[in-house]
């Protein structure tokens, strides 16, 4: 079946430093991917569409200068925290739909990340 | 606006017993609805979904859920839980006015006791 690929799994970096997650469909083009955030015991907050070739759409109250998307490929996407803070860390979850608009959507196994 | 609603933060059934999980769904049009699951430090598996058609939709590991018009209900359950079941479970609703953009539910918690 269709995969999302994930990377890394777990990272964790200092205070002010950048952080790239890479996204990747591997049996599969993917025009839109979607980028989400997951906090302890929460649900999944949508941060934004990634679309290829093109600028992402951004979710109302995140920041695009700091949550970074290029969507450069039809097989990658990568989010970039930019001068991570402590409140930065939490689980980002990557996601594209492998077929058709009825389609359900398969996922990464997220990065947890954590600023120190 | 789309919104997903999830009742129970958490559930327990002792192994063997059915398993519920409850749904409801708020949509202005027709509603595509997922249900995903998700362990420990992992993304989200897909279970099952509902688009059209017949109200039992049959997933996953033995896993259904029934599609309620009028209750705007989509609540998954399993016949006989297992204790590999236990893990976060997310009803998610896609409208086609919305475009692409699933909306989550809060996510209930399974707890299966051996």
């Amino acid at each position: 079946g269709a995969v999302v690929s994930q990377h890394p799994s777990r990272v964790i970096c200092k205070s002010g430093t950048s952080v790239k997650i890479e996204c990747r469909s591997l049996d599969f083009q993917a025009t839109t991917m979607f980028w989400y955030r997951q906090f302890p015991k929460q649900s999944l907050m949508l941060m934004a569409t990634s679309n290829e070739g093109s600028k992402a759409t951004y979710e109302q109250g995140v920041e695009k200068d700091k949550f970074l998307i290029n969507h450069a490929s039809l097989t990658l996407s990568t989010l970039t925290v930019t001068s991570a803070h402590p409140e930065d860390s939490s689980f980002y979850i990557c996601s594209a739909r492998p077929g058709r608009e009825v389609d359900g959507y398969t996922f990464g196994s997220g990065t947890r990340l954590t600023v120190v | 606006a789309q919104s997903v609603a999830q009742p129970e933060d958490q559930v327990n059934v002792a192994e063997g017993n059915p398993l519920t999980v409850k749904c409801t769904y708020s949509v202005s049009g027709n509603p595509y609805l997922f249900w995903y699951v998700q362990y420990p430090n992992r993304g989200l598996q897909f279970l099952l979904k509902y688009i059209t058609g017949d109200n039992l939709v049959k997933g996953s590991y033995g896993f259904e859920a029934e599609f309620n018009k009028s209750q705007t209900s989509f609540h998954l359950k399993k016949p006989s839980a297992l204790v590999s079941d236990s893990a976060l479970y997310f009803c998610a609703v896609r409208e086609k006015a919305a475009g692409n953009k699933l909306t989550f539910g809060g996510g209930t918690r399974v707890l299966v006791k051996p």
